[in-house]
């Protein structure tokens, strides 16, 4: 099983531009989810899912859109980059247990610089 | 609302010593605890998780985590730390709406 995989691994994009980061996972998980990491400030939610069809937002998700057509990619859109979305981007996804989501799992990461 | 607190940015701890790294937590609800380890240029990977039962829980590379419920507190600790130990650690808590929370994360410097 490959589990959670990212395209692309790096990404260098001018202001204004647009560009789709894809997550897959192998593991028939229900619950989808991304974030950013920026130095000192930990993992922030910007969209998830919770199954097929389905997305919500999180703490962040202002400038970003993303789609869940198949369970298995979950789909992150930024439609005009601005230099304040230079981050790291984190696929994660997690299998349902009683009462929620239980433990996620992660993808490597995909590095987006702005300029 | 939901949060999570890591108060200390470093641990800096010798081979072989006992090693804490610190967590608190705000949720609303039963907390559903996780602790996560990042090195450097990789995702976070998971160790250990609190659901129900024993205050005390087992992970993964010989961590473990204890649930202190008055304390809002779910500390992560080993009894020997090694060098390869060294990277970063985060807490997490689920809320009731299958969103998680992280806190800003700890550096664990472990030296020989």
């Amino acid at each position: 099983n490959a589990g959670v995989t990212q395209t692309p691994k790096f990404r260098v994009l001018k202001t204004g531009q647009s560009m789709t980061l894809l997550c897959a996972q192998d593991m028939n998980h229900e619950y989808m989810y991304w974030y950013r990491q920026d130095p000192g400030m930990g993992l922030r939610l910007i969209h998830y899912s919770v199954g097929e069809g389905t997305t919500a937002k999180g703490e962040v998700p202002d400038g970003y859109n993303v789609s869940r057509l198949k369970k298995q990619n979950f789909l992150l859109g930024l439609e005009s980059a601005a230099p304040s979305q230079t981050s790291v981007y984190f696929c994660a996804s997690s299998y349902w247990v009683s009462g929620g989501p239980n433990e996620q799992f992660f993808g490597p990461g995909t590095r987006l610089t702005v300029l | 609302a939901q949060s999570v607190a890591q108060p200390e940015d470093q641990v800096n701890v010798a081979e072989g010593n006992p090693l804490t790294v610190k967590c608190t937590y705000s949720v609303s609800g039963n907390p559903y605890l996780f602790w996560y380890v990042q090195y450097p240029n990789r995702g976070l990977q998971f160790l250990l998780k609190y659901i129900t039962g024993d205050n005390l829980v087992k992970g993964s590379y010989g961590f473990e985590a204890e649930f202190n419920k008055s304390q809002t507190s779910f500390h992560l600790k080993k009894p020997s730390a090694l060098v390869s130990d060294s990277a970063l650690y985060f807490c997490a808590v689920r809320d009731n709406f299958n969103k998680f929370y992280f806190g800003s994360g700890t550096k664990l410097n472990v030296k020989p």
